[in-house]
């Protein structure tokens, strides 16, 4: 069975940083492109960024572009989402999923249930 | 960057079929995929690749693609499928994974 579990979140001030972590079960976690969506209060869904299997082809949105690093430790079965110059806007709910394919295209088949971040003073 | 756009709220009655559509530029070309969100949870996949529908999620459940729209539809509603729903590509043009803005259904 595939499982998905974030860890990391909480409450952190403007302009700080934050580590997710998400670690897999149940599927060679080598194998497959792996992802973060967000979803702020009472919002949509918002994809953030994304790696390959390999760890060696990055993705982000233009959102978090430049203040967000994802990355992949493979021996571990975890991804992680370095978090850093925070703003009131990062507020939101943030979903671990896994892609379908080893390459970032596709759509995911199994989400995380989230853990939530929280910007403010 | 690309956009797609899905209707804020659909109602409909049990029992009867609900339509949700995703529009999107060239959608054509790409392919739709659909999750559901029950309220408090995350996210599951109930349509990939416009019209293929993952093992456990109920035949009641099929998408179509037709121009630049993309639907997916419910048919024999039931209260259970009170949710939102969101759709789905890849935007290779700007190495993006993009989402609806998502369609709330109620289940009157």
């Amino acid at each position: 069975e595939v499982q998905l579990l974030e860890s990391g979140g909480g409450l952190v001030q403007p302009g700080g940083s934050l580590r997710l972590s998400c670690t897999a079960s149940g599927f060679t976690f080598s194998n497959y492109a792996m992802s973060w969506v967000r979803q702020a209060p009472g919002k949509g869904l918002e994809w953030v960024s994304a790696l390959s299997g390999s760890g060696g082809s990055t993705y982000y949105a233009d959102s978090v572009k430049g203040r967000f690093t994802i990355s992949r430790d493979n021996s571990k079965n975890t991804q992680y989402l370095q978090m850093s110059g925070l703003r009131a806007e990062d507020t939101a709910v943030y979903y671990c999923a896994k892609a379908n394919i080893m390459v970032v295209l596709g759509y995911f088949d199994y989400w995380g249930l989230g853990t939530l971040v929280t910007v403010s003073s | 960057s690309y956009v797609l756009t899905q209707p804020p709220s659909v109602s409909v009655a049990p029992g009867q079929t609900a339509g949700i559509t995703c529009g999107g530029n060239n959608i054509g070309v790409k392919s739709v995929h659909w999750y559901q969100q029950r309220p408090g949870q995350a996210p599951v996949l109930v349509v990939y690749d416009d019209s293929v529908r993952p093992s456990g999620i109920p035949e009641r459940f099929s998408g179509s693609k037709s121009g630049n729209m993309a639907t997916l539809t419910i048919s024999r509603v039931e209260a259970g499928d009170e949710a939102d729903y969101y759709c789905q590509v890849w935007d290779s043009s700007s190495d993006h994974w993009v989402f609806g803005g998502g369609t709330k259904l109620t289940v009157l």
